[in-house]
């Protein structure tokens, strides 16, 4: 009864070399959010759904793309991963209207470059 | 847009004492507050959450504190154990969608709970 799910766990890439990390979610959530997290730091919103409106954080950069084709998928591609891409991809969702406040997150797909 | 400032970076008790790790939030906007535990290699975990119209809120050995007046908020750990050692995340967060949806977090206090 997985709620939210990443694939993969565990991602090793090449510098320069696109990759995409997959999220679905069962909980038929109408948000998702990509958060990037970095050793011993916060997580750090990239972007976020709202249904199938986009929403960018100012500062993502342009390397950084998503999709959400449906509710219950959203990918996050990183077109020309550079060796300070590497961290764990967080996945959330929430249900902004009458759901609760809860963020419910995914286990994350930890990406190393090489 | 939202800041919180959380403090300390890092706290280490003795097993049994009590934890409090505190946090300023910036938008009298924000409406709700979570605290996570993060695990080395893990999802954050949510453990406990407050709304801005209550004051404190308890659940077993943890409890939250809100002062909205002077936009702060706190987690007290009562009791501690060895496994409650990890990063704890304060958050704040502006419900709705005109304020993006977003939760601002802390920068993570790290925990250590020595036996």
């Amino acid at each position: 009864d997985a709620m939210v799910i990443q694939n993969p766990r565990y991602q090793v890439t090449q510098f320069g070399k696109p990759v995409t990390l997959s999220c679905s979610q069962t909980l038929n959530h109408n948000v998702m959010y990509w958060y990037q997290q970095k050793s011993s730091q916060a997580p750090k919103l990239l972007f976020h759904y709202y249904d199938k409106d986009f929403n960018n954080e100012a500062d993502t950069p342009d390397n950084f793309q998503s999709r959400r084709p449906n509710t219950s998928f959203c990918f996050l591609d990183i077109r020309s991963p550079g060796l300070g891409d590497a961290a764990m991809y967080l996945c959330a969702t929430k249900e902004l209207l009458g759901g609760g406040n809860e963020q419910f997150f995914g286990p994350g797909t930890r990406l190393t470059v090489l | 847009g939202e800041n919180v400032e959380q403090h300390p970076s890092t706290l280490s008790v003795q097993e049994g004492d009590s934890a409090v790790i505190k946090c300023t939030y910036s938008d009298s906007a924000s409406n709700y507050f979570p605290w996570y535990k993060q695990e080395l290699g893990k999802r954050p975990q949510l453990i406990i959450d407050i709304r801005s119209n209550v004051g404190e809120k308890k659940d077993q050995r943890i409890a939250v504190t809100l002062n909205k007046t002077a936009k702060h908020f706190s987690l007290h750990i009562t009791e501690t154990q060895p496994e409650d050692s990890a990063v704890y995340f304060c958050a704040a967060y502006l419900v709705g969608v005109e304020y993006g949806n977003k939760l601002v977090f802390g920068a993570g206090t790290i925990l250590r709970v020595k036996s």
